[in-house]
C-alpha cells in the first residue's frame, strides 16, 4: 500500500478482554515499530522488529503484551486481560530498516478499555 | 536505554516570530535525531532529521542544530505561521539498534 495501515482505527473493549491490533507496513520496509501514545504524551516505545524477529522488546510494559510478525510484513500487537490503563493510541511505524532512515507512521488504533 | 527529554512542553508565539524547541539525550552512541510534527488527530510526520556527522541542517524555515558534546539538539522554526501549530516531537536512535525513543512533545501555538 501507499502508507502504513492500522486496523481497527478504533477499538472499545471491556476490561479483562483480549484484543489484537493489526499493522500493515509499507511494502518492502523490513523494520517495524509499535508505540503507545497517551493523551498529551510522546510516543512510548514498545517493540521493534527487524524482519520477523523482535530486535528489541524492552518497551513492552508487562507479559500481557505480545507482538508477532510471522512473515516479516504484517504485525499484530496482542493484549491479554486488558486494563483501563491500557487505553491509548497504539501507533505502528515502518522503515526501510537501513541505519537511520525515516520511520513512517500509521494513523494509529485508539484503544479504549471500559 | 536511551532517555530523551524535551522542553518546553508548550510554546506560544506570535505569527512571524521564531520558535525554538530543545531536546537532550542520554545515550552518547545515539547518532540519528529526527523531528516529527503531529497535528491533532493525525499521525506523526517527519519534518527534518540530522545525523551525528553534521552540526546543523536547514530546510527552508526549519533548521536543526546538534551538539554531540553536550548531547542536545534543537529545532528552530523561523517566520512562524498559524499552520505550524501542532505538537512537535524529537527522537533519538543509534546505529545497530534503530529503535527510536521520543521526547514528550512540545505543543506549539502560533497566534495570528
Amino acid at each position: 500500500g501507499a502508507g502504513v495501515s492500522q486496523t481497527p482505527s478504533n477499538k472499545v473493549t471491556e476490561k479483562g478482554k483480549y484484543v489484537e491490533l493489526r499493522c500493515d507496513p509499507i511494502s518492502g520496509h523490513t523494520a517495524l515499530y509499535w508505540y503507545r501514545q497517551s493523551l498529551g504524551q510522546g510516543p512510548e516505545f514498545l517493540i521493534y522488529f527487524q524482519g520477523t524477529g523482535a530486535a528489541d522488546d524492552s518497551g513492552l510494559p508487562n507479559d500481557r503484551f505480545f507482538a508477532v510478525r510471522p512473515e516479516g510484513s504484517v504485525s499484530t500487537l496482542k493484549i491479554q486481560r486488558t486494563e483501563r490503563g491500557d487505553s491509548a493510541v497504539y501507533l505502528c511505524a515502518s522503515s526501510l530498516g537501513q541505519l537511520n532512515t525515516e520511520a513512517f507512521f500509521g494513523q494509529g488504533t485508539r484503544l479504549t478499555v471500559v | 536505554g536511551e532517555n530523551v527529554e524535551q522542553h518546553p512542553s508548550t510554546l506560544s508565539v506570535q505569527e512571524g516570530d521564531s520558535a525554538v524547541i530543545k531536546c537532550t539525550y542520554s545515550d552518547s552512541a545515539s547518532n540519528y535525531f529526527p523531528w516529527y510534527k503531529q497535528e491533532l488527530g493525525k499521525r506523526p510526520q517527519l519534518i527534518i532529521d540530522i545525523r551525528s556527522n553534521v552540526g546543523e541542517k536547514k530546510d527552508q524555515r526549519i533548521a536543526v542544530t546538534l551538539n554531540k558534546t553536550a548531547k542536545h539538539f534543537s529545532l528552530h522554526i523561523t517566520e512562524t505561521q498559524p499552520e505550524d501549530s501542532a505538537v512537535y516531537f524529537c527522537a533519538a536512535s543509534r546505529s545497530g539498534n534503530n529503535d527510536m525513543r521520543f521526547g514528550a512533545g512540545t505543543r506549539l501555538t502560533v497566534k495570528p
